[in-house]
């Protein structure tokens, strides 16, 4: 079936510091692909996404590349805030249903 | 525009007992999703609705998990009775469509959850 491995957290950094959470895929098919944020006290909400192949999906300073090659789908920020604190999760669609990593907690620090 | 509202945030009761939550979803969405989300994890599919038909409870333990949504509007999910292994925050969610066949997204928004802890 379906799955979606991320990269285990927590991460901590420093303001300003570069950010990149691996996450790699199991899927049959082309599935569209996500990344979602879950800020503290709030519900998920959607970051990114890429429903092709080699697209770039990118808000708020963060960016993915949907990496067929590699099954991966790696999110990055050149330069964190401590309001990016949260907990993010890559998820795969398979027609209605989202398939969830595990999420990975990020800290940043003043 | 409100979005997803359930109800209540937090839920604390005492094994055996019985519990419910409830959902209102995005005015317009006829696709509902129930999802369970255990500590440490990512969200997992319970229910799927399309108006008020079910159409995926694969995922639905259906000797004590109990869903409804009447009217295709509004859904309550029912845990009877709860266990210390239901402890965890139950999503919810709205979209406007099925997917798409290039998988696009149709407005799927998740609520803020309700938190149960078992004890």
């Amino acid at each position: 079936g379906n799955s979606v491995t991320q990269m285990e957290g927590p991460v901590t950094l420093s303001e300003e510091a570069f950010l990149t959470i691996n996450c790699t895929y199991t899927a049959t098919g082309y599935p569209s692909l996500f990344w979602y944020v879950q800020y503290p006290g709030e519900g998920l909400q959607l970051l990114l996404k890429a429903t092709k192949a080699d697209d770039k999906g990118s808000n708020k300073g963060f960016e993915a590349t949907y990496r067929k090659e590699t099954t991966s789908f790696h999110l990055e920020k050149g330069s964190v805030q401590v309001s990016d604190s949260a907990v993010y999760f890559c998820a795969l669609s398979d027609n209605y249903k989202l398939s969830f990593g595990a999420g990975t907690t990020v800290t940043v620090r003043a | 525009e409100a979005g997803v509202v359930q109800s209540p945030r937090y839920k604390i009761i005492e094994k055996k007992q019985p519990v419910a939550f409830w959902c209102n979803p995005i005015s317009g969405h006829n696709t509902l999703y129930w999802y369970r989300q255990n500590l440490g994890q990512g969200p997992e599919l319970l229910i799927r609705y399309e108006n008020e038909e079910a159409v995926d409870d694969s995922q639905l333990p259906k000797d004590r998990f109990s869903a409804e949504r009447l009217k295709g509007v509004d859904s309550t999910l029912k845990i009877q009775p709860a266990e210390l292994g239901d402890s965890a925050v139950y999503l919810c969610a709205s979209s406007l469509s099925v997917w798409g066949a290039d998988g696009e997204e149709y407005g799927y928004t998740f609520g803020s959850g309700t938190r149960l802890t078992v004890v």
